[in-house]
């Protein structure tokens, strides 16, 4: 089993759709939770952490279920701009702060 | 946000020739820094840890001899590719981490070995 699996899309939706990605990890461990942003051949760019309570940001809201060691992030009124491959990032403990990338969920938005 | 830049960013050499990588953290110390490869369609992986002053340490299955790794200061470390082979083609990100948990990532090296 991976250690963090995503489903990789693509997920096409239009314009001012709401789209959910879903994201499971499987070191129940694991202290901290993210989703980033990478755009085709450039780096990731964090978009959000993810906390137990959930959080939002604008039109971006993460959750995170650690009975179920699973992470969601909802996008509502999908933009063109929001089209990108997101990744699902978990640091698994134990020290040194490294972080385990999933293969990513890729959005394709359009008019 | 924290700058972290990455130079070259893109480098073609042929079979047998050493590439050096430079990754900066440009308005902060950065006590470590990772390095990461990233194959077409796959996640990155993490190939090192790096703590300024100290040996890196590599993940399962990463050759240290190929890739030299050096963190002489705070605000470098540079990722050398020794002998690189057509197999060592990749996209090569480095990040940093400051004094809080969050990494920032530089902009990506790709390498292409002909």
């Amino acid at each position: 089993r991976k250690e963090v699996e995503q489903d990789p899309g693509p997920f096409n939706v239009p314009e001012g759709a709401t789209v959910a990605f879903n994201c499971t990890y499987s070191n129940s461990a694991s202290q901290s939770f993210f989703w980033y942003r990478q755009d085709c051949r450039k780096e990731p760019k964090l978009l959000m952490s993810v906390y137990s309570s959930g959080n939002e940001d604008g039109r971006f809201t993460a959750q995170l279920n650690r009975a179920s060691q699973y992470i969601s992030l909802l996008i509502r009124d999908s933009k063109l701009s929001d089209s990108a491959t997101y990744l699902c990032v978990v640091n698994p403990g134990g020290g040194g702060n490294k972080l385990t990338f999933g293969t990513g969920t890729q959005l394709k938005v359009e008019l | 946000g924290a700058v972290v830049s990455q130079h070259p960013s893109r480098v073609i050499c042929k079979s047998g020739t050493s590439v050096k990588i430079e990754c900066r953290s440009l308005d902060f110390q950065a006590t470590t820094m990772f390095w990461y490869r990233q194959f077409p369609k796959q996640s990155l992986m993490l190939m090192a840890t790096s703590n300024e002053g100290s040996k890196a340490t590599y993940e399962q299955g990463v050759e240290k001899d190929k890739f030299l790794i050096n963190h002489a200061s705070l605000t470098l470390s540079t990722l050398t590719v020794t002998s690189a082979h057509p197999e060592d083609s990749s996209f090569y990100i480095c990040s940093a981490r400051g004094s809080s948990d969050t990494q920032y990532f530089g902009p990506g090296t790709r390498l292409t070995v002909l």
